[in-house]
């Protein structure tokens, strides 16, 4: 049973360059939440997507943005990034739209030089 | 806004030490709180949570954590670590909204373990 996958697990761009990363949730959940952990901080909630939807959204600039398919999985972009962007980008999925437990990806390194 | 506050950012203890990690949360009406454990390399686990009942919540790999209302405290202990507790623990909390999959984190404790 597979867990939450991410995908890149690591990239590195520059700054004003745009950046999409990918999210399959856990097998048999539907909702899908992102979160943005910069070094030494613990997650911050960016939004949660749940039924193709965007539902609850933290506080993020509108350069974040996200989809979810129609099989679950979601991707997280990043517009005109800046130097303040690079963090680890963590995907977790849950059940219904008030997730229950949720589990947690191992994230996406992504450094913007 | 809600917040979460971690009092350690680094503890470091010998086997078989007692363990307690203090976290604090700003919110005073209804909560739902949540311990979650990074071992090294590794994703972001669910250690114990906290919705309801008896205070006293008991989680895997011996750990429980205590929820004061009074004092906005949800601590996490352990009567007797191990070096396999070396981790980062996060203490975070249901954001606003009906859904968990909103959580408020607190920054981190580092845990090292000496064998």
């Amino acid at each position: 049973d597979a867990g939450v996958t991410q995908s890149p697990t690591h990239l590195i761009k520059t700054r004003g360059q745009q950046v999409t990363l990918r999210c399959s949730p856990k097998s048999g959940h539907d909702t899908v939440s992102w979160y943005q952990q910069a070094l030494g901080q613990g997650p911050q909630f960016i939004f949660q997507y749940y039924e193709e939807e965007e539902r609850q959204r933290g506080n993020f600039p509108d350069r974040f943005s996200g989809h979810q398919f129609p099989n679950y999985s979601s991707e997280l972009n990043v517009n005109a990034l800046l130097l303040g962007d690079s963090a680890l980008y963590l995907c977790a999925s849950g059940t219904g739209e008030a997730a229950g437990e949720l589990f947690f990806g191992e994230g996406s390194r992504l450094t913007v030089l | 806004a809600q917040s979460v506050s971690q009092h350690n950012h680094h503890v470091i203890l010998s086997e078989a030490a007692s363990l307690e990690l203090g976290c604090n949360y700003s919110y005073g009406g209804t909560v739902n709180l949540f311990w979650y454990v990074q071992y090294p390399g590794q994703h972001l686990q669910l250690l114990l949570k906290y919705f309801s009942g008896d205070p006293l919540v008991k989680g895997i790999k011996g750990f429980e954590a205590e929820f004061i209302k009074s004092k906005f405290s949800f601590n996490l202990r352990k009567p007797s670590v191990q070096w396999s507790d070396t981790a980062e623990y996060f203490c975070a909390v249901k954001g606003y909204g009906g859904s968990q999959g909103n959580l408020i984190f607190g920054k981190g404790t580092k845990l090292s373990v000496k064998p």
